[in-house]
């Protein structure tokens, strides 16, 4: 069954960067885009952008575009989303999503790392 | 980029009864390759990720029970759980996948 299993809760200073990462088991690594959705608390979804895996092509929301960085290793079926110049508005939970093939819609999802931007 | 409105912003129901959710797009999300819309409707409960219900904006996720339906074209789109069940409490949020996604706000769904 498809798995993706995230890392821990962060905690960080604003201007720091974090990376969060997605292990995914369960399916071919490389024939299903990954995506990026954050959650601010109480807030809704918010898409942040997608790898994909076979090639490192990505793609951003133009929000975070400059700020984030994905990507993904092959060897070992990871998926990382690096963000940088973290401040405060930061703060939610961030999931990994695996697409279906090509199609940018979510059909499996993460159980979300939740990082906190606080001095 | 595409904004996707939806409403209410909740709703309370009895438990059997028909809830329905609307959902907008600023443009039309009919995609003219397969004449498929790309839209598609998650429902996400306490604590828990989201999970896929519909897409194509009217095909049912693998296990999702059949009390869930899709419909509309082109900009609007509903989801209607036709006899709520107290499990189906949770936000319900659209989304477009015709070009760089984005959500919907999201419809809380309650028990009247």
């Amino acid at each position: 069954q498809v798995q993706l299993v995230q890392s821990g809760a962060e905690v960080k200073k604003p201007g720091a960067s974090v990376k969060v990462s997605c292990k995914a088991s369960g399916y071919t690594f490389t024939g299903h885009y990954m995506h990026w959705v954050r959650q601010a608390p109480g807030q809704g979804l918010e898409w942040m952008g997608w790898i994909n895996p076979n090639s490192g092509d990505t793609s951003y929301a133009q929000k975070f575009q400059g700020r984030v960085i994905m990507t993904g290793d092959t060897s070992i079926n990871t998926g990382d989303m690096e963000l940088s110049r973290l401040t405060s508005d930061d703060t939610a939970v961030y999931y990994c999503a695996r697409g279906y093939s090509d199609l940018l819609y979510s059909q499996h999802w993460g159980q979300g790392t939740l990082v906190t931007v606080s001095s | 980029d595409i904004v996707m409105t939806q409403s209410p912003d909740s709703l309370a129901v009895s438990l059997g009864e028909r809830a329905t959710i609307n959902c907008k797009s600023s443009q039309s999300v009919l995609y003219s390759s397969n004449n498929k819309n790309c839209l598609g409707w998650y429902q996400q409960k306490p604590g828990q990720p989201p999970k896929l219900l519909i897409y194509w904006a009217s095909t049912r996720e693998s296990g999702v029970p059949d009390r869930f339906s899709g419909s509309g074209s082109g900009t609007d789109f509903t989801l209607t759980i036709s006899s709520l069940q107290a499990e189906d409490v949770a936000v319900y949020y659209c989304q477009q996948y015709y070009n760089t996604p984005s959500f919907g706000g999201g419809t809380k769904v309650e028990i009247k």
